[in-house]
């Protein structure tokens, strides 16, 4: 079945360094790919998608590129802050239903 | 963007009693909800989808008659955990669809920490 691999945290990094979480997936057809955030205490919220491939999704300075070819969807960042330290999904949605499958997250830890 | 509230954020019960779960979209209508579990440091697992005035569609795996979901009304979903035991244990998470036009996104809920004694 449809899957989604990320890679295990916790990842530790100083402010300003730069920021690579992996994301490769399993999946049928062309599936919609994206990155959640979950800051400490609340719901997931978005934080990117890309829905076909080639496409990159960007936002607050985050971005990730669907590659097809690798089956990828990673996530980076030129310089993270504190405020970046929060849990990230990767997940994936097929079909019109809107069922989304997870990743099994990556929590960032950024010092100052 | 749109608000997903949960109640209660945390409960503890016991053995054998049943727990209920509210799911509220708070400035949206949403036609279809999503109920998630969650385990320590894993992923979280879709368990059924919930559409407004008709039955929720189960995961594999997951028993309906043990989780009774019900979707009254287009910003509440309830989640109903029927005979809680120590092993149901987890925090559980809801989304709300909002499909307005141009846009399709799911938001979602803080969670709710279930403990059963």
């Amino acid at each position: 079945g449809d899957s989604v691999t990320q890679m295990e945290g916790p990842v530790t990094l100083s402010e300003e360094a730069f920021l690579t979480i992996n994301c490769t997936y399993t999946a049928t057809g062309y599936p919609s790919l994206f990155w959640y955030v979950q800051y400490p205490g609340e719901g997931l919220q978005l934080l990117l998608k890309a829905t076909k491939a080639d496409d990159k999704g960007s936002n607050k300075g985050f971005e990730a590129t669907y590659r097809k070819e690798t089956t990828s969807f990673h996530l980076e960042k030129g310089s993270v802050q504190v405020s970046d330290s929060a849990v990230y999904f990767c997940a994936l949605s097929k079909g019109k239903g809107g069922k989304l499958i997870f990743g099994q997250g990556t929590e960032l830890s950024v010092k100052p | 963007g749109a608000v997903v509230s949960q109640h209660p954020s945390w409960v503890i019960c016991k053995s054998g009693t049943s727990v209920k779960i509210e799911c509220r979209s708070l400035d949206f209508q949403a036609t279809t909800m999503f109920w998630y579990r969650q385990f320590p440091k894993q992923s979280l697992m879709l368990m059924a989808t919930s559409n407004e005035g008709s039955k929720a569609t189960y995961e594999q795996g997951v028993e309906k008659d043990k989780f009774l979901i019900n979707h009254a009304s287009l910003t509440l979903s309830t989640l109903t955990v029927t005979s809680a035991h120590p092993e149901d244990s987890s925090f559980y998470i809801c989304s709300a669809r909002d499909r307005l036009a141009g846009r399709d996104e799911q938001f979602f809920g803080p969670g709710t920490r279930l403990t059963v004694l």
